[in-house]
């Protein structure tokens, strides 16, 4: 069963102090590995879509990297607006579309 | 120019009774999702239609019956409504022609009392 492990559960940083959240996956073969920031009483908002180890993409302070075991989101410098939580998510190849999501890990950057 | 819209946002209602949920997406889309987001902020797939068809139903009680009338449409319907039904619904969508990734709706709050 494909499954995604989202750690830590909750990150609280100061603004500047840059880290990573890490996501851990099994899948029977991935088509690909999203990364979601939900805020507060709204859907989750689409950010990254990794598709292959070795991949790389940025967003702003952002920026996800994708292994054959587990992703990462870097937050470079934060500020309190990315205060959020961050969902990883992950699509398997053969047919059905269904994300399979991590329990998600909120983080907190205080000013 | 919402993409994906959810109607109501708030639904609160009494054990026993039947409500429904209504998503549009204007995004020309031809896959949609419900999943429901439980109090420990957990997203679980509960369906997909691929257009007008379904897809994906994962050992949802039958209770609840989504519907597609078009590829822009997919209503949920919840039949005798339990307390363990309390949770956050959304609607997704998605282009099979594309890249996969999934745009999701703001969210039903549903409150079961």
């Amino acid at each position: 069963e494909d499954q995604v492990t989202q750690s830590p559960e909750a990150l609280r940083l100061q603004e500047g102090e840059s880290s990573s959240l890490n996501c851990s996956y099994t899948v029977s073969g991935l088509r690909g590995l999203f990364w979601y920031r939900q805020d507060p009483g709204k859907g989750p908002e689409f950010l990254f879509t990794l598709y292959s180890a070795g991949e790389e993409k940025e967003k702003e302070r952002l920026k996800a990297t994708l292994t054959k075991k587990e992703s990462f989101l870097h937050i470079t410098a934060p500020k309190p607006e990315d205060s959020a939580t961050y969902l990883c998510a992950v699509q398997a190849r053969g047919g059905s579309e269904k994300l399979v999501f991590g329990k998600g890990m909120k983080l907190t950057v205080n000013p | 120019d919402t993409a994906v819209s959810q109607t109501p946002k708030y639904l609160v209602t009494q054990m026993g009774n039947d409500k429904s949920i209504k998503c549009e997406q204007n995004l020309g889309h031809d896959t949609m999702y419900w999943y429901k987001q439980d109090s420990k902020k957990f997203l679980k797939i509960m369906f997909s239609y691929n257009n007008k068809e379904l897809i994906i139903n994962e050992t949802v009680p039958n209770r609840f019956s989504p519907k597609s009338p078009d590829k822009a449409h997919l209503n949920l319907h919840i039949n005798s409504l339990e307390l363990g039904d309390s949770a956050v619904y959304f609607c997704a969508s998605s282009s099979t022609r594309a890249s996969y990734e999934q745009y999701f709706g703001p969210g039903t709050r549903l409150t079961v009392t």
